[in-house]
């Protein structure tokens, strides 16, 4: 099976931009999770998609939002981009509450 | 609110030598306990996983963790490591099946190997 990818690997943006990351879990997997990490924060949890609805959400402004489609691949959106936004963004899919992880986003915010 | 603390944010062994890296957690009832590595530029791969049952868990790469209970610890351990455990390592909490995939993370502990 393959894994989680992840697209694009990397990306530049500057503030007030905003940008869209895409995530295509494991084939039947249909819970989709999106974290965020940061030297200073570390990890943190943003949302849980399950069968195209979001099931969990973490503390993070309304910038920060996602979606899952009927294929079960997610996106995630940030508007108005901060330099705080920059990081690596993780996802991850699931099945029996193990979750596999893609190699990341690395968004660079100048 | 669940939360990981892991005590040691940077560790060094000596290859062959023996590892301990320690996790804590708060959580009201049984956890689903994780541990996962990070080498550099890469996503997280799982270690290994507590659900139930046996309180001694084995993990992929020789790891192996144990659940205690009393003393609210997850601690990673390996008998002999090898260079090529060079890397960071992250313990995790999840609140459970009914509530969906949403773990939280302890800081990091990150592994270096001594020749």
């Amino acid at each position: 099976k393959a894994g989680v990818t992840q697209t694009p690997r990397y990306l530049i943006k500057t503030r007030g931009q905003q940008v869209t990351l895409s995530c295509s879990p494991i084939s039947g997997h249909r819970s989709v999770s999106w974290y965020q990490q940061t030297p200073g924060q570390g990890l943190q949890f943003l949302f849980e998609y399950f069968s195209e609805t979001q099931r969990n959400k973490g503390n993070f402004p309304g910038r920060f939002s996602g979606r899952q489609f009927s294929n079960s691949r997610s996106e995630m959106n940030v508007s108005t981009l901060e330099l705080g936004d920059s990081a690596l963004y993780l996802c991850a899919s699931s099945a029996l509450n193990e979750q596999f992880f893609g190699p990341g986003t690395r968004l660079t915010v100048l | 609110a669940q939360s990981v603390t892991q005590p040691d944010i940077h560790i060094t062994v000596s290859e062959g030598a023996s590892l301990e890296l320690r996790c804590n957690y708060s959580y009201g009832a049984t956890p689903y306990l994780f541990w996962y590595v990070q080498s550099p530029g890469q996503g997280l791969q799982l270690l290994l996983k507590y659900f139930s049952g046996d309180t001694l868990v084995q993990g992929i790469k020789g790891f192996e963790a144990e659940f205690k209970r009393s003393q609210s610890s997850f601690n990673l351990r390996k008998p002999s490591v090898h260079w090529s455990d060079a890397a960071e390592y992250f313990c995790a909490v999840d609140s459970g099946e009914n509530a969906g995939n949403m773990l939280t993370f302890g800081g990091g502990t990150r592994l270096m190997v001594k020749p």
